[in-house]
């Protein structure tokens, strides 16, 4: 199958600060990206899709301010996740799709902030 | 909008043995259903996929059925071995929709 990579695997931070995470799909052109949030023991939830060239979706409840999406290129998103509080540590997870529907997840980004 | 149901939240099965998870959705116009297995701390991967124009599809132990009247669509592993051992989900994607909307996981343990 198609291979997304993200990065960084863990992030620790204080609370505050800013923290990037990238996902790159490495052997395929992704027009369209997915970013998700994952709790412990918990189902993905959809933060927003993201389309190359254009501004993301969010879905709703997701303040767009807060976790602003990036799609500059076919293979890069990025989610930036600013002034981050405790609250905001989850699991992390983006998706590449290829053609109409399917959908390639990465690896998921940790993040912990203090 | 679409809403996904899966069954059993936590599955035991004896090393050889077979597992079976099932799913419904509400949307009739769904057409693409795909499988997620996710091991701990990694993320979700493909294992198989169907569309609505199939009943059933089959990738070595793993098959996929799926039942357009009913509106479910289940997961079969043949011969479970311990690294089938993962948190399993599936997905609908609605005609028209880019969103896949997700099952809330089963979580397979086999037993050696």
């Amino acid at each position: 199958g198609a291979v997304v990579s993200q990065h960084p695997s863990r992030v620790i931070c204080k609370s505050g600060t800013s923290v990037k995470i990238e996902c790159r799909s490495l052997d395929f052109q992704a027009t369209t990206m997915f970013w998700y949030r994952q709790f412990p023991k918990q189902s993905l939830m959809l933060m927003a899709t993201s389309n190359e060239g254009s501004k993301a979706t969010y879905e709703q409840g997701v303040e767009k301010d807060k976790f602003l999406i990036n799609h500059a290129s076919l293979t890069l998103s990025t989610l930036t996740v600013t002034s981050a509080h405790p609250e905001d540590s989850s699991f992390y997870i983006c998706s590449a799709r290829i053609g109409i529907d399917t959908q390639y997840f990465g690896p998921g980004t940790r993040l912990t902030v203090l | 909008g679409e809403n996904v149901e899966q069954h059993p939240s936590t599955l035991s099965v004896q090393e050889g043995d077979s597992a079976v998870i099932k799913c419904t959705y509400s949307d009739s116009a769904s057409n693409y259903f795909p499988w997620y297995k996710q091991e701990l701390g990694k993320g979700p991967q493909l294992i198989i996929d169907i569309r609505s124009n199939v009943g059933e599809k089959k990738d070595q132990r793993i098959a996929v059925t799926l039942n357009k009247t009913a509106k479910h669509f289940s997961l079969h592993i043949t011969e479970t071995q311990p690294e089938d051992s993962a948190v399993y989900f599936c997905a609908a994607r609605g005609f028209g929709n880019e969103k896949l909307t997700f099952g809330t996981g089963t979580r397979l343990t086999i037993i050696p």
